[in-house]
């Protein structure tokens, strides 16, 4: 089946050290999300790729950054990570042509804990 | 700033009960409404969606959502609930600001008594 898969499901790091989570897709969409989501919240966009085009939201820190090699990857690099940025990342992927509607598919998702 | 309500945290109901989770969203323009659903253990995944033409849109599993354009809602309903419905709801809302995002609402944990 097509699908979105995310590695690890969960990470864990220390305080201040670089982690990076991958994200990789078999349905050829040229659309890659990154989600944050923190208990009991909304997932909050942090950035995403329109074919190579990448689009940063305006209140994503500069901590957070990401690589997309080709149409079935892309890494969310955290450079420092912080006890706030535990959480659940997520990534999801979209036609971008609006075929399906702009409907999301999402991975299972990573969760991070930070030490 | 363009938000995403939904204003019931967490809903209890008895099998066979009947469900409404509102949503409502603060985008003017065109907008495209999702429901996504996650499941105990699962990722989040589409429920239905309104795209255009009927308002009143059906979706997996006997759900479906009206759009109501003049009250910016689009609330989610199912006559009788099972125990298989108990999960997390989440309205999502797509709407032009600067450029097309699609914006998420916090979620309702919906449990549903056997």
């Amino acid at each position: 089946d097509a699908m979105v898969i995310q590695n690890p499901r969960y990470q864990v790091t220390q305080f201040g050290k670089p982690v990076t989570l991958s994200c990789s897709q078999t349905l050829n969409h040229n659309v890659m999300y990154w989600y944050q989501q923190k208990s009991s919240q909304a997932p909050k966009l942090l950035f995403h790729y329109y074919d190579k085009d990448f689009n940063n939201e305006a209140d994503t820190p500069d901590n957070f950054q990401s690589r997309r090699p080709n149409t079935s990857f892309c890494f969310l690099d955290i450079r420092s990570p912080g006890l706030g940025d535990a959480a659940m990342y997520l990534c999801a992927t979209s036609r971008g042509d609006g075929g399906g509607s702009y409907e999301q598919y999402f991975g299972p998702g990573t969760r991070l804990t930070v030490t | 700033a363009q938000s995403v309500s939904q204003h019931n945290h967490h809903v209890i109901l008895s099998e066979a009960a009947s469900l409404e989770l509102g949503c409502n969203y603060s985008y003017g323009g065109t907008v495209n409404l999702f429901w996504y659903v996650q499941y105990p253990g699962q990722h989040l995944q589409l429920l239905l969606k309104y795209f255009s033409g009927d308002p009143l849109v059906k979706g997996i599993k006997g759900f479906e959502a009206e759009f109501i354009k003049s009250k910016f809602s689009f609330n989610l309903r199912k006559p009788s609930v099972q125990w298989s419905d108990t999960a997390e709801y989440f309205c999502a809302v797509r709407g032009y600001t600067g450029g097309f995002k699609t914006i998420f609402g916090a979620g309702t944990r919906l449990f549903v008594k056997a």
